[in-house]
């Protein structure tokens, strides 16, 4: 039962455009939504957040939008830069500490 | 501030071997979770302490357990290892057991399992 789902495995994009990553979930008990960055032999970084009182949350390049009624969030990047390739996590959390995170999208900026 | 550090960093195992897996969170954190991630299924909460006491599990057979030290340092143990249990076995931690509170990822244990 995926309760957090990322539907693209894989995302290529042309350096200085943007990136879309996207994310739905199931569970209406999810309150807090967090993006996670992941390079190689690393452990997963956190990138931004955002609350569901909120539907819009902004830092630096880096936007979330979040759609309550359709259970669906987004993560935009602008402009994409070739250090922004990495597998980007999505995690959904309502209870406790714990994270519940989609299966990850493999993101490549081309320069 | 000194990261999440977890050891040892690479493990190979046998079938039917049990392992133990370490981890040292943030100075000042208190809250520690464990997670397993394998190729297309993300990141799978196993579990999570909070001052030496296990606060949530996930859906993992009993095989899986841990515990909390009181330095907030925690350990993971897997007995009996099948092959199905080669992952990178991720550690988190978080100042407290808020759900808003942030974690912050160590750079994992990958373990194989031959």
């Amino acid at each position: 039962d995926q309760q957090v789902k990322q539907n693209s495995p894989s995302l290529s994009v042309q350096e200085g455009r943007i990136s879309i990553l996207n994310c739905d979930y199931t569970n209406s008990m999810f309150d807090y939504f967090l993006w996670y960055k992941k390079y190689p032999a690393e452990g997963p970084t956190f990138l931004i957040s955002i609350s569901s009182i909120k539907d819009k949350n902004e830092d630096g390049r880096f936007t979330v939008f979040l759609n309550k009624s359709a259970k669906h969030l987004s993560l935009h990047i602008v402009p994409s830069q070739p250090g922004d390739s990495a597998v980007y996590f999505c995690a959904a959390t309502g209870y406790g500490n714990k994270l519940v995170f989609g299966a990850g999208t493999i993101l490549r900026v081309k320069s | 501030k000194a990261g999440v550090t977890q050891t040892p960093r690479y493990l190979i195992k046998t079938r039917g071997q049990q392992v133990t897996l370490s981890c040292s969170p943030i100075s000042g954190h208190r809250s520690v979770s464990w997670y397993q991630q394998t190729p297309g299924q993300g990141l799978q909460f196993l579990f999570e302490y909070f001052s030496e006491t296990q606060r949530n599990k996930g859906n993992f057979p009993g095989r899986f357990s841990g515990r909390q030290f009181s330095n907030s340092r925690s350990e993971m143990n897997v007995s009996t290892l099948e092959l199905g249990d080669s992952a990178l076995y991720l550690c988190a931690s978080s100042s407290d057991a808020g759900s808003t509170d942030t974690q912050y990822f160590g750079p994992g244990t990958r373990l194989t399992v031959l």
